[in-house]
């Protein structure tokens, strides 16, 4: 059982279409984290949000931390090829930091 | 700065053999650590952590043990490797605010 559930697991696109993918928890979570992982390589660090209701904008993407902190979203604008990757979102429960299963974005030209 | 070092880069080892994954962190003093095993295009599962030299903490059971011999040191082993164990591992620290990867271990038990 995934203790941070993301959605969808795969999405396809047309380069400018706007997506949301989503993680969600029956967990309340002191942060939760994005990331986004090239394949062969670690995950990097996308965002981090901290404060329930929190909204952090990264140029084109935009994160939000649900209001009870056991969710969060992740939306893209206008989305380029360039942004095909695996996104990851992760939340810390004392000692250990748990991974949802990912989302494999792929953006086509 | 804070840097993570993961190697092998790539293994291939029969079944059967021994395995010995290394994860060192450099920059950092007491860091959490964790190893995880990643399947193509999936999430990270969480297989040990360790909050400190001794102490390893495992999350599912399986072939394979971790140890933490020193205080930035975090090895993954396995006396007997069996097909299952093939995947992609990786090695992280926790930071303040976010996590650092190695850049992970590809290992195909053939």
């Amino acid at each position: 059982t995934q203790l941070l559930e993301q959605s969808p697991q795969f999405l396809s696109i047309q380069e400018g279409e706007n997506l949301t993918v989503y993680c969600n928890s029956s967990s309340v979570f002191s942060s939760l984290q994005w990331y986004r992982q090239e394949p062969g390589e670690g995950p990097v660090l996308l965002v981090t949000v901290v404060t329930g209701g929190e909204v952090k904008k990264l140029k084109r993407l935009t994160f939000q931390f649900g209001d009870a902190r056991k969710d969060s979203s992740l939306h893209i604008t206008a989305a380029q090829p360039g942004d095909t990757g695996l996104y990851l979102c992760a939340g810390a429960l004392g000692n250990k930091l748990v991974f949802g299963a990912g989302t494999i974005l792929r953006v086509k030209s | 700065s804070q840097t993570i070092h993961q190697w092998p880069a790539t293994l291939v080892q029969p079944v059967g053999s021994p395995l010995s994954l290394e994860c060192t962190v450099e920059g950092t003093s007491n860091p959490n650590l964790y190893w995880y095993r990643q399947a193509a295009g999936r999430g990270l599962q969480l297989l040990f952590y360790s909050v400190g030299i001794g102490q390893i903490s495992s999350e599912v059971p399986q072939n394979l043990s971790a140890s933490r011999p020193q205080d930035r040191q975090f090895i993954l082993s396995s006396k007997k490797l069996l097909l299952s164990d093939s995947g992609f591992y990786l090695c992280a620290w926790e930071g303040a605010t976010e996590a650092f990867f190695g850049q992970g271990t590809r290992l195909t038990v053939v």
